[in-house]
């Protein structure tokens, strides 16, 4: 199957601090990524889905300017948590789908663990 | 739109087969099911689209019922390394749409 990498794999940072977390697809050109958000023992929930070259669509509830997404090219995506809160440490999950070749599987990065302290 | 998943949790010894089902009350294109273990992400299983149709890979198999809109995730003869959460994610229509997940099903297998 494709496969997604996510980078860092785990971050601590301090409270006020910025973290910019990378998903990338190795094999293949995803012009669609998604960010997804996990607290322990509980769901994935969508963020947002982030559109190469365009603007993010964010879900009901998450703040654009704290989360900001770039998907400036057809293999990587970025989610910035701008001053970064105890509140946002989570599980931060990346996805995407192989469409060029018709893929209909989403696959997922192993995560970004963020801690903020 | 989120789907509903039963059970919440189920304890099965080695060898012992589970059921995990997943409902929407939206009509569904498609059904993605994955496992996921603790400090991991989610691993993909297995995807249903509509039509009915059923499908399996070793012990592991599901079906999904257009007329329910339900799916079924079948577990049989359990190893202990099918413990972990089970989602199922759903989509209404073709795309390149995100899943929406239920919140899970934690499987325990014991010796």
């Amino acid at each position: 199957g494709a496969v997604v990498s996510q980078h860092p794999s785990w971050v601590i940072c301090k409270s006020g601090t910025s973290v910019k977390i990378e998903c990338r697809s190795l094999d293949f050109q995803a012009t669609t990524m998604f960010w997804y958000r996990q607290f322990p023992k509980k769901s994935l929930m969508l963020m947002a889905t982030s559109n190469e070259g365009s603007k993010a669509t964010y879900e009901q509830g998450v703040e654009k300017d704290k989360f900001l997404i770039n998907h400036a090219s057809l293999t990587l995506s970025t989610l910035t948590v701008t001053s970064a809160h105890p509140e946002d440490s989570s599980f931060y999950i990346c996805s995407a789908r192989d469409r060029i070749q018709g893929g209909i599987e989403q696959f997922f990065g192993p995560g970004t663990r963020l801690t903020v302290l | 739109q989120q789907p509903v998943q039963s059970p919440q949790a189920v304890i099965l010894r080695e060898g012992e087969d589970a059921v995990i089902n997943c409902s929407s009350s939206k009509a569904l294109y498609s059904v993605h099911w994955y496992r996921q273990k603790h400090g991991e992400a989610p691993v993909f299983l297995m995807i249903l689209l509509k039509g009915g149709e059923q499908k399996g890979h070793e012990k592991i198999s599901a079906s999904f019922n257009e007329k329910k809109q339900q799916s079924s995730l079948y577990l049989t003869a359990s190893q202990l390394s099918y413990s972990g959460t089970y989602f199922c994610g759903t989509e209404l229509r073709s795309g390149n749409t995100p899943l929406v997940f239920g919140k899970g099903t934690r499987l325990s297998v014991i010796a």
